[in-house]
């Protein structure tokens, strides 16, 4: 199975920060990567498809970039709402995997 | 809106069975194929199966193959995943989630609200 690993696992930034968390697949994933943002109690949201593409209603200050087999997903400017785990996943190919996710505090 | 509504929480004995449903609304059943998800208490997301409600293909995890089923029935708009034979390694919440049915794995674009199942004697 192809593995993601992400990095940081859990990070503190002030608001109006901006932040980076990545993704590393195993093998190349070529752009087939989503992100999602969970926050506590609640299921997780897709944020992003196809490694840049913001779901609709998404706020812009999240971006997403990368292809193969290292991602990026930006927070340009972090504010209070974005406190939550962030999850990567790679699919187009069985099974389906995440990473371990990132967890983001504020400051 | 569409949204996807899932069954209420479980309590279940070391051995026992568990059937989790998830009732799909506001859009066209057939289009979408559903994943399970679940996870484990501060743990992260595993993906458990996926169902095709339109061509009735599944595909399942290699650790859980053999002890989980996931069913459809497309008059109800309701996926249903069972889990057998059940360990506290099976505590966790259980997702489902919308995928596009393109016959091979997708990103997740809407999911239920989640049904917690413990496993305790």
């Amino acid at each position: 199975d192809i593995q993601m690993t992400q990095s940081p696992s859990s990070l503190s930034a002030s608001v109006g920060d901006r932040v980076t968390i990545t993704c590393r697949a195993t093998h190349d994933i070529r752009s087939s990567l989503a992100w999602y943002q969970q926050k506590p109690g609640k299921a997780p949201k897709l944020l992003i498809y196809a490694a840049s593409t913001l779901q609709s209603g998404v706020p812009s200050r999240f971006s997403g970039s990368g292809s193969g087999t290292d991602f990026t997903l930006t927070i340009s400017s972090l504010q209070p709402e974005d406190v939550a785990t962030y999850y990567c996943q790679r699919y187009h190919s069985a099974p389906p995997t995440f990473g371990q996710g990132t967890k983001v505090e504020i400051k | 809106q569409f949204q996807l509504v899932q069954s209420g929480a479980e309590v279940k004995k070391p051995g026992a069975s568990v059937k989790v449903s998830c009732k799909a609304s506001g859009y066209t059943f057939t289009n979408y194929g559903i994943s399970w998800i679940r996870q484990a208490p501060g743990q992260g997301l595993e993906w458990m199966g996926w169902i095709s409600p339109k061509y009735d293909y599944t595909n399942y995890a290699e650790n859980v193959q053999g002890r989980v089923t996931v069913t459809a029935d497309t008059s109800t708009s309701t996926v249903y995943l069972e889990v057998r034979s059940l360990t506290s390694d099976d505590t966790a919440v259980y997702y489902c989630a919308r995928e596009l049915d393109t016959r091979h794995p997708n990103y997740f674009d809407l999911w239920g609200q989640g049904t917690l199942v413990i496993v305790s004697s």
